[in-house]
């Protein structure tokens, strides 16, 4: 596609469900980036992938949160037994390929609502 | 550690003034400095970015300097107009591939 498309858009799940959150990077970026923002706050980084290694996963909250990513392309964010604190918009973002000053394109983002 | 800090964290301007929102950054190997716009229930856009082998860069009412030296990088946004109205974040390459984020400033452009 066009540009980075995460899905779904938006989800409402109970406290305790399991969610699943899908990035598809644009064509051909070998970097993708996952980070979280909470209501009129800055973004947090969770996460990033340099093909299928995450050599970063600093960023990511507890245990509860784990990603992957397959074939060098999509990458899913999987967040277990869900808390009210993990409401917030998650977004995600890809790179064309490690180095110096390479543009970082941002998706929409997936708004998880946790009640 | 990995630092950004991003200066003021509200900033109102009347249409036509100028606006300039400041950062630094901690690592001085940081070699990337992109400057995104936010708007309401979207996602960021890239507006301007500068590398460290540049010390200014400009694209119509958006400029960006560095001082490396300093470790600071500022946007400038001229004749500013009400749909600059937004949230703009600067961040900074670490590590070589992480980027770090600022905390953000919410600009107000009052017709």
């Amino acid at each position: 596609g066009a540009g980075v498309s995460q899905s779904p858009s938006n989800k409402v799940t109970e406290k305790g469900k399991d969610v699943e959150l899908r990035c598809d990077p644009i064509s051909g970026h070998t970097a993708l980036y996952w980070y979280r923002q909470s209501l009129g706050q800055g973004l947090e980084f969770l996460i990033y992938f340099q093909g299928n290694s995450a050599p970063d996963k600093s960023g990511l909250p507890s245990d509860r949160f784990s990603a992957e990513r397959t074939g060098g392309s999509v990458s899913t964010l999987t967040i277990q037994r869900t808390q009210q604190e993990d409401s917030a918009v998650y977004l995600c973002a890809s790179r064309s390929y490690r180095g110096f000053g390479n543009t970082i394109y941002f998706g929409e983002g997936s708004w998880l609502t946790v009640v | 550690g990995e630092n950004v800090e991003q200066h003021p964290s509200t900033l109102s301007v009347q249409e036509g003034d100028s606006a300039v929102i400041k950062c630094t950054y901690s690592d001085s190997a940081s070699n990337y400095f992109p400057w995104y716009k936010q708007e309401l229930g979207k996602g960021p856009q890239l507006i301007i970015d500068i590398r460290s082998n540049v010390g200014e860069k400009k694209d119509q009412r958006i400029a960006v300097t560095l001082n490396k030296t300093a470790k600071h990088f500022s946007l400038h946004i001229t004749e500013t107009q009400p749909e600059d109205s937004a949230v703009y974040f600067c961040a900074a390459i670490v590590n070589t591939d992480k980027l770090i984020f600022g905390t953000g400033t919410r600009l107000q452009v009052f017709p």
